[in-house]
């Protein structure tokens, strides 16, 4: 299973909302990542977990709050967001973060953002 | 910092060949990798080069010149669903990715 899973797909909030997306990965991965992308760009780093421990912060806004409650799940805790975090939120997990040999990173499909 | 340059767009003809550079100014290099992402999908690798050359899968090829900062995605034989966006990305604790090349392959 070569597969990276997330849910919901498609998820439209309030600012005042909180809600969670999620992630699953069951290739034995120890590395995980959370991307945001916005249209006609790169996914832009977040958050990379290493062996279940927060290992960057990309100096993301504390209304986003990271969780890996085993090897295989990621989650993203959403709080008062604003509109500008409206964006493409893509999960990835790979063997490690080491550089060398590499690690490919699997991507999930995405979850698409709104925050009204 | 670390730095990836890539072309923004290019427009090609199905069946033709095009290729998309990459020139990098990074710490610390171990290699180029390539990912493909359709309209809507998630980025999907294609490649990777840590050794200078040339690496071939099917359609595809990647080179790579660490003297130069410089490497290419080689895309033969372009059919419609190769359009896309192609990004180069130097990996090593995190993934960084260039601006990406969007590819659009017409008729």
């Amino acid at each position: 299973d070569t597969e990276v899973t997330q849910t919901p797909k498609h998820l439209v909030m309030g600012m005042t909302n909180k809600k969670s997306l999620k992630c699953e990965q069951h290739m034995g991965h120890r590395a995980m990542y959370w991307y945001k992308q916005k249209a006609k760009k790169p996914p832009e780093l977040m958050f990379v977990y290493s062996y279940e421990k927060l290992s960057i912060n990309e100096s993301v806004p504390s209304r986003f709050s990271p969780e890996c409650p085993n090897s295989s799940l990621l989650n993203l805790h959403l709080h008062a967001l604003q509109p500008e975090d409206s964006a493409l939120y893509l999960c990835a997990s790979s063997q490690s973060t080491s550089g060398f040999p590499y690690n490919e990173q699997f991507f999930g499909p995405g979850t698409r953002l709104t925050v009204l | 910092g670390q730095s990836l340059e890539q072309p923004s767009e290019v427009t090609a003809v199905e069946g033709a060949i095009v290729q998309i550079n990459c020139t990098y100014q990074t710490s610390g290099f171990y290699g180029l990798s390539w990912y493909q992402q359709h309209d809507g999908g998630a980025p999907t690798f294609l490649s990777y080069n840590a050794l200078d050359g040339l690496e071939e899968t099917g359609r595809f090829s990647s080179f790579l010149s660490r003297s130069d900062s410089y490497g290419y995605l080689l895309l033969q034989e372009l059919q419609m669903k190769d359009s896309a966006s192609y990004f180069c990305a130097v990996p090593g604790g995190k993934l960084i990715f260039g601006q990406g090349t969007e590819l659009s392959v017409k008729p």
